[in-house]
Parts: structure tokens; C-alpha cells; sequence
């Protein structure tokens, strides 16, 4: 399964609303998951099974969607925020990871 | 607290071989599959590999499938990848990550990492 994340980059300022969309060569479960990660740092889970949010992660991230189309959205962009993000799917093998968008600051 | 520590990483040649090495503390090992992602320098992320908690389910990306092997000896808290016949394009950091598996009806995602080993294939 091919996952293709748009955009590839985004700028945003701090409080903005932001979303970032994953989609899926071919529908499957929702056992879709987002990552955030800081150059020379390994990826961190924010969010499982496409809406789940991982414990200790803050209410501003946010996941959503079913099939082929998902999308993860922070709701008040923070400067801790500006990372790469990843979805990745793991409903079937072998495992796959969108490209990446890299959130910068506008 | 969950601790994941890579080691084995280094320079080789194409063709070359090396032995990854992911070793785990603060929890209970033997009920965790483990999985293994590499990213290439300034490149996004990259699924290698998995294996189940008791070592019998095994899969790889079709990019590595004949060369690398991927195993656990549970009595060690360690999980491996034996890496053999690299390439150049084979060079990046490789992760070792694991999750709370699939509890109830639900999958978690990629819940720890470790910081990574960097492999170089280079002649």
C-alpha cells in the first residue's frame, strides 16, 4: 500500500490552523498512524488507529478519516510544532510511510 | 521506563556485512514484537523489518528481502538484524522501535524508539 502525503511542505505561523492529508493506494483498516519528528531525533507517535491520540500527546493534535483518505491536524500551531510529520500504515505488510511534510515557520 | 539501544553501525563496503544490534530494558521484552526503520540522510522513513514476540512471524520490504535477517534472542533482551551484500543506497540511520501491540481489538502505533545507528556503505 503507497502513501502519499500533501502537502510536502508547509508554511504556518504560530496559533494557525493546520492540516496535513495522507492518502492511501488502496483502502484498508484504520490502523493508520501519525508521526512527528525533530531533526537528528527518532519519529515520536501522536496518533494510532487514524483518530487514537497517544497518551502524554497534547489535544491540539488530532487525526481523522477512513479508507484511503486520513488527516492529522493541529488546531493551534505551537513553536514546538514546526517538525516533519509522517502517517504511516500498518494494517498490512509490508508496513509503509507517506513522504513526510515538513512544517516551517512562515 | 522503556529503553531501546541500537549498536553495530559503522562504515562498510558494498558488499559488505554488519550486525545490527537493538537492546531493550524496562519491560518485559518477550511479549513486544520489534520493528525496524531506516531513514537515509535527509530522507523520509523507511520500514525494514518486523518480528512477532515469539520470533515465528518474520517480514521484510521487498528493498532488503534476501539480504538482511532479522531475529531475537529473548533470553537476552536483544533483537538483531544481520545486514549482508549492502549497497550504497542501503546507507542511513536504522531504528529499532517497538509498541504495546495489539490489545483488545487495537493496534498502537510505534510507541518507542531508539536514538538510532548509522550504517555507511561506502567504497
Amino acid at each position: 500500500i503507497q502513501m502519499t502525503q500533501s502537502p510536502s511542505t508547509l508554511s504556518a505561523s504560530v496559533g494557525d490552523r493546520v492540516t496535513i492529508t495522507c492518502r492511501a493506494s488502496q483502502s484498508f483498516s484504520n490502523w493508520l498512524a501519525w508521526y512527528q519528528q525533530k531533526p537528528g531525533k527518532a519519529p515520536n507517535l501522536l496518533i494510532y488507529k487514524a483518530s487514537s491520540l497517544e497518551g502524554g500527546v497534547p489535544s491540539r493534535f488530532s487525526g481523522s478519516g477512513s479508507g484511503t483518505e486520513f488527516t492529522l491536524t493541529i488546531s493551534s500551531l505551537q513553536p514546538d510544532d514546526f517538525a516533519t510529520y509522517y502517517c504511516q500504515q500498518y494494517g498490512s505488510y509490508p508496513w509503509t510511510f507517506g513522504q513526510g511534510t515538513k512544517v516551517e515557520i512562515k | 521506563e522503556v529503553q531501546l539501544l541500537e549498536s553495530g553501525g559503522g562504515l562498510v563496503q558494498p558488499g559488505g556485512s554488519l550486525r545490527l544490534s537493538c537492546a531493550a530494558s524496562g519491560f518485559s521484552f518477550s511479549y513486544y514484537d520489534i520493528t525496524w526503520v531506516r531513514q537515509a540522510p535527509g530522507k523520509g522513513l523507511e520500514w525494514v523489518s518486523g518480528i512477532s514476540a515469539g520470533g515465528d512471524i518474520i517480514h521484510y520490504a521487498d528493498s532488503v528481502k534476501g539480504r538482511f535477517t532479522i531475529s531475537r534472542d529473548n533470553s537476552r533482551n536483544t533483537n538483531y538484524l544481520q545486514t549482508s551484500n549492502l549497497r550504497v543506497e542501503d546507507t542511513a540511520v536504522y531504528y529499532c522501535a517497538t509498541r504495546n501491540g495489539c490489545n483488545s481489538g487495537v493496534c498502537y502505533g510505534l510507541q518507542y524508539w531508539g536514538q538510532g545507528t548509522l550504517v555507511t556503505v561506502s567504497s
